[in-house]
């Protein structure tokens, strides 16, 4: 299965800052033959499912504040958080789609 | 607007089974990949399986903590998704979600909560 490390585990950020969330794959998650990258970011709140921020690692889900905006290549990746507000509280969580299983990182808890 | 809701959660002993129910509507069931996720409270999300459509011969994955102690299947004339669950142990108490599976963006229920405990 493919691993994905998240860094850091948690993280307090003040209002109106930016908040930067960072994911490193054990192998590849970009396809060659599209030249896409197979990793999502999720948002998670209290008693709710996660819900889907970015996908191909930078395509930004319809719905969501454009102050969230995802980066990388490969194996690196980075979820930016600009204009941090409160009800952006919450545990997020990178994704692999590349492969079966799908697999989750440990996810970043973010306070503000 | 797509839903899925799942059921059938509960207390259950140790060494027990249990059958989950996620019943879909707003997408075209008949042509979805659907998967089963749970989540330890305070944990990452855990893909645990998943079944493609009718059409693709309803062919199913698991991932190896439920390898032959889980089954997915499908009833499309049903609209609806089913987890069994049989000889459950403590690990396998979680928040079980039912979610598309396929291409993204994908589609969550909001859960159902599967405590094994004597």
């Amino acid at each position: 299965d493919i691993v994905l490390t998240q860094s850091p585990d948690s993280l307090a950020v003040s209002l109106g800052e930016t908040a930067t969330i960072n994911c490193r794959s054990n192998r590849s998650v970009l396809y060659r033959s599209n030249n896409k990258n197979y990793l999502a970011w999720y948002q998670q709140k209290p008693r709710q499912p996660p819900k889907l921020l970015i996908y191909w690692a930078s395509t930004r889900q319809s719905g969501v504040p454009d102050r969230f905006s995802g980066s990388g290549s490969v194996t690196e990746f980075t979820l930016t958080i600009s204009g941090l507000q409160a009800e952006d509280v919450a545990v997020y969580y990178c994704q692999q789609y590349y492969n079966s299983p799908r697999t989750f990182g440990q996810g970043t808890s973010l306070e503000i | 607007e797509v839903q899925l809701v799942e059921s059938g959660g509960g207390l259950v002993k140790p060494g027990g089974s249990l059958r989950l129910s996620c019943e879909a509507s707003g997408f075209s069931f008949t042509k979805a990949w659907m998967a089963w996720v749970r989540q330890v409270p305070g944990k990452r999300p855990e893909y645990i399986g998943h079944i493609k459509s009718s059409s693709d011969g309803a062919t199913t994955s698991y991932t190896d903590p439920v390898k032959g102690k889980f089954s997915i299947s499908r009833d499309d004339s049903r609209r609806t998704l089913y987890l069994d669950m049989a000889n459950l142990g403590v690990d396998d108490t979680a928040v079980y979600f039912c979610v598309t599976y396929g291409s993204l963006p994908d589609y969550w229920g909001q859960g159902t909560l599967v405590l094994v405990s004597a």
